[in-house]
Formats: C-alpha cells, sequence, structure tokens
C-alpha cells in the first residue's frame, strides 16, 4: 500500500465550479501535512498546510482528519489558473524532515 | 524569502558521462536538502537526504555510487550522476528546509530536466 495514495483524476470541471481532492495517508506517525501544487514540468509549489483544526487561505480550504488518516482539499469558485496537479504531502518528524508526496491529482478547468 | 536555486535547468548529454547538479539557498542557510527524481506523469521520489557537513542518506534502491551527493556548505549541494545512461533520464529537484523557521515546509528549486542521449 502506498504510504500516501490519492485519487489520480484527472478531473475536468467548469469555471467556477467547486472541486474537492481527498487524500490517505498510511502512517499514523505523521506529524505535517500539506497541498502542494505542480504545473506541468515545473517545480512544485507550496498551497497551503493543512491542520487538524482546518485552514481556509480565500477560495481554498484544507481539512484534516487524524483518526480517519485522510487530508481533504476544496477549491471553490475555481479560476482557469487553478489547472495544475496538487500534491498531497505527509511529513514526519525529527532531523531529517522528510516528507512523502503522494501521486498527484490532475485538475483541469475549462471555460 | 526562502529561495532555492537549481542550475542547470536542461542537460542533455552522451551516454557515460558525468552531470553536476548544483542546489542553492539563496536567502537561507539550509538544514537540510533533499533530492528528488521525477519521471512523467509520476510523482516526486524522494532520492536522498543531504545534511551539511556529513554523508547523504539515500532511500532504498538508490544507487550512492551512482548518484554522488555533496554538502559542503548550509547553502549549497550538489548531486552528480554519474556514468549517465539513458534510464536516468528524468526530472530532478532539489529542496531544502529553512533553519529555524516551520518544520517540514521544503522550498523546492526549478528542477534540471536530464536527458541523456
Amino acid at each position: 500500500r502506498k504510504e500516501v495514495e490519492q485519487d489520480p483524476g484527472p478531473f475536468n470541471v467548469p469555471e467556477g465550479a467547486t472541486v474537492a481532492f481527498n487524500c490517505t495517508y498510511s502512517n499514523s506517525a505523521s506529524q505535517s501535512f500539506f497541498w502542494y501544487r505542480q504545473d506541468c514540468r515545473k517545480e512544485p509549489k507550496l498551497l497551503m498546510s493543512v491542520y487538524s483544526s482546518g485552514n481556509e487561505d480565500g477560495r481554498f480550504t484544507a481539512q484534516l482528519n487524524r483518526a480517519s488518516q485522510y487530508i481533504s482539499l476544496l477549491i471553490r469558485d475555481s479560476k482557469l489558473s487553478d489547472s495544475a496537479t496538487y500534491l498531497c504531502v505527509v511529513g514526519f518528524e525529527g532531523s531529517a524532515s522528510k516528507i512523502i508526496f503522494g501521486s498527484g491529482t490532475r485538475l483541469s478547468i475549462r471555460p | 524569502g526562502a529561495v532555492v536555486s537549481q542550475h542547470p535547468s536542461w542537460v542533455i548529454c552522451k551516454s557515460g558521462t558525468s552531470v553536476k547538479i548544483e542546489c542553492r539557498s539563496l536567502d537561507f542557510q539550509a538544514t537540510t536538502m533533499f533530492w528528488y527524481r521525477q519521471f512523467p506523469k509520476q510523482s516526486l521520489m524522494l532520492m536522498a537526504t543531504s545534511n551539511e557537513g556529513s554523508k547523504a542518506t539515500y532511500e532504498q534502491g538508490v544507487e550512492k555510487d551512482k548518484f554522488l551527493i555533496n554538502h559542503a556548505s548550509l547553502t549549497l549541494s550538489t548531486l552528480t550522476v554519474t556514468s549517465a545512461h539513458p534510464e536516468d533520464s528524468s526530472f530532478y529537484i532539489c529542496s531544502a528546509t529553512n533553519r529555524g523557521v516551520a518544520k517540514n515546509i521544503q522550498y523546492f528549486g526549478a528542477g534540471t530536466r536530464l536527458s541523456v542521449l
């Protein structure tokens, strides 16, 4: 079983739609959680950290459920520029600060 | 802040040659640097973790003699792909964590696309 699992998509939704991505992780010792976005042939860029209390940044809302080992990302009022691959990332404490990437969910916003 | 520069961005080389990729943290001291590889339509796979002044820790299945990592200072790590072969063609990305700032947030370089002929 993969350490971090995501639906690969692609999700193809119209501009203005709301879209949600889910991610599950297998290691209960995971300590930190993030969503990154990656555009084609570019490096990943941090979108937001994810906290148990949930957090919101503009049109983006992230939730963490530690009991179910489940992370979600909600994008409201989607824009054409939101088209990208969204990577669920799980981190572990310790000097190594290692993180594990999910395989990503591709999102395509159509006009 | 938290800018990571990676160089070169694109390399084409002949089979059997060695290629060096540099990763620099421009405006912070990097506690740790990481090297990833990404094949088309796949996720980033961690190759090794590099701490300044010590030997890199390689992930299972990554040959340390083939992928040489040097982390001589808090702002520079290098990855050398020795005797590169076509199957080494991939997108190599480095990242760094910022000493004293939020743990586990990694800042990525722009990546190096390696094509071995």
